[in-house]
């Protein structure tokens, strides 16, 4: 049973453009999502994160939104840049045990 | 400060066998989240050890299990090795293993079952 879906596994997207990806979620327990980074050969890095008490968070060229009703968040990129290609997970938590359930992943490649 | 390291970077294993993989954390970081990456599946939790206790454990089986020692630096062990263990083992760490946000990775080592 996957509590955190993330459809997509690869999206490819011009340079210069937006890119946005998405994530669900099935657990309404879950309080808290967070959006990491990968490289090849190096572990994630933390990227950005949401609480549910807020529908949008953003940080420089990365943006987060969160729609609780319909279990759905979302990772806008603007502009895209070569050096965002990477694959970027989606991961809940919910406060009550500070587990983090991982989502699939999704390969952003960025073409010049 | 150092990041999170992780010995070895890649390994070469049989079915039935076992192996034992370390992660040393950030100085300073009490907890070590564990955690296998396999194609299409994301990543799946392990356990995490904080101040030598595990804390939390995923839904694993008895075969895969942890250690953590009084200096934070943590093993996990993966006895009668199966075709099915290959994988990417990450090992997170951070201060008290509650602020994800802080949750650091290390580079992962790849286990090759044969």
């Amino acid at each position: 049973d996957q509590q955190v879906k993330q459809n997509s596994p690869s999206l490819s997207v011009q340079e210069g453009r937006i890119s946005i990806l998405n994530c669900d979620y099935t657990n309404s327990m879950f309080d808290y999502f967070l959006w990491y980074k990968k490289y090849p050969a190096e572990g994630p890095t933390f990227l950005i994160s949401i609480s549910s008490i807020k529908d949008k968070n953003e940080d420089g060229r990365f943006t987060v939104f969160l729609n609780k009703s319909a279990k759905h968040l979302s990772l806008h990129i603007v502009p895209s840049q070569p050096g965002d290609s990477a694959v970027y997970f989606c991961a809940a938590s919910a406060r009550s045990n500070y587990q983090l359930i991982w989502g699939a992943g999704t390969k952003l490649i960025i073409k010049p | 400060k150092a990041g999170v390291t992780q010995t070895p970077r890649y390994l070469i294993k049989t079915r039935g066998q076992q192996v034992t993989l370390s992660c040393s954390p950030i100085s300073g970081h009490r907890s070590v989240s564990w955690y296998q990456q396999t194609p299409g599946q994301g990543l799946q939790f392990l356990f995490e050890y904080f101040s030598e206790t595990q804390r939390n454990k995923g839904n694993f089986p008895g075969r895969f299990s942890g250690r953590q020692f009084s200096n934070s630096r943590s093993e996990m062990n993966v006895s009668t090795l199966e075709l099915g263990d290959s994988a990417l083992y990450l090992c997170a760490s951070s201060a008290t293993g509650t602020e994800y946000n802080e949750q650091f990775f290390g580079p992962g080592t790849r286990l090759t079952v044969l």
